[in-house]
């Protein structure tokens, strides 16, 4: 089945230990993505790659890592993790182009306590 | 980056057809107008999208205004699995591609 998983699905965790949010799909897409959701403020892309070894920016990346080393993975990494970064975070991914969809995982709900 | 704008909420009562308008005054010639969905405890997934042309899927139909700073998601008939939060945004042609900014969305409520 064509599917991105994440991996915690939950997890809670205290200020400032490192942590790694995975994200893996087997569909052979070029392109990924990291996102947040919070209440209010909608989806807020963090960081994205056009593919291996290629990452950039998004709206909010401040506080978060990423690297591209394998086709299939995107990581998330939160070196010392801050309340505010508690939120709902979705990786996706698609093949290359402005007119292909993004296929979205189930999501991981992040606590920083 | 181009924005769009969407209402903050719709309602439609099951099996009537829904209009969810979006504008994106500021689109370019390469934008792609891609429409995705949410629903409660879900990931987003991809609903349709369009350059020009009005499209068809199984899922709906995107109109898309002939100057292209305004498109309409139409679900023919909605039922209660359509009530979630509809998100329209712009994606860039070239390499801009992958910066996506995806709005706050519609949530449309339906009523049986």
């Amino acid at each position: 089945e064509a599917q991105v998983t994440q991996n915690p699905r939950y997890l809670i965790t205290v200020t400032g230990k490192k942590l790694t949010v995975t994200c893996s799909q087997n569909m052979n897409h070029e392109y990924m993505s990291w996102y947040r959701q919070d209440p209010g403020l909608g989806l807020r892309q963090i960081y994205y790659s056009m593919n291996v070894e290629v990452t950039d920016k998004g709206d909010v990346p401040e506080g978060y890592k990423v690297s591209r080393k394998e086709k299939r993975n995107f990581p998330l990494i939160l070196e010392s993790p801050s309340p505010n970064q508690t939120s709902l975070y979705f990786c996706a991914s698609s093949p290359t182009g402005v007119s292909y969809e993004q296929y979205f995982g189930p999501g991981t709900r992040l606590t920083v306590t | 980056d181009a924005k769009t704008t969407q209402p903050n909420s719709m309602e439609s009562n099951e099996e009537e057809p829904v209009h969810l308008p979006c504008n994106h005054s500021t689109i370019s010639g390469t934008d792609y107008i891609h429409w995705y969905r949410q629903l409660p405890s879900q990931g987003p997934e991809y609903v349709i999208h369009g350059l020009t042309s009005n499209v068809n899927n199984r899922m709906a139909s995107l109109a898309i205004a002939e100057d292209r700073k305004s498109s309409t998601l139409i679900l023919h008939r909605a039922t209660l699995r359509d009530a979630a939060v509809y998100y329209c945004i712009l994606r860039a042609g070239g390499t801009s591609y992958g910066k996506l900014t995806f709005g706050q969305g519609t949530i449309l409520t339906v009523h049986p």
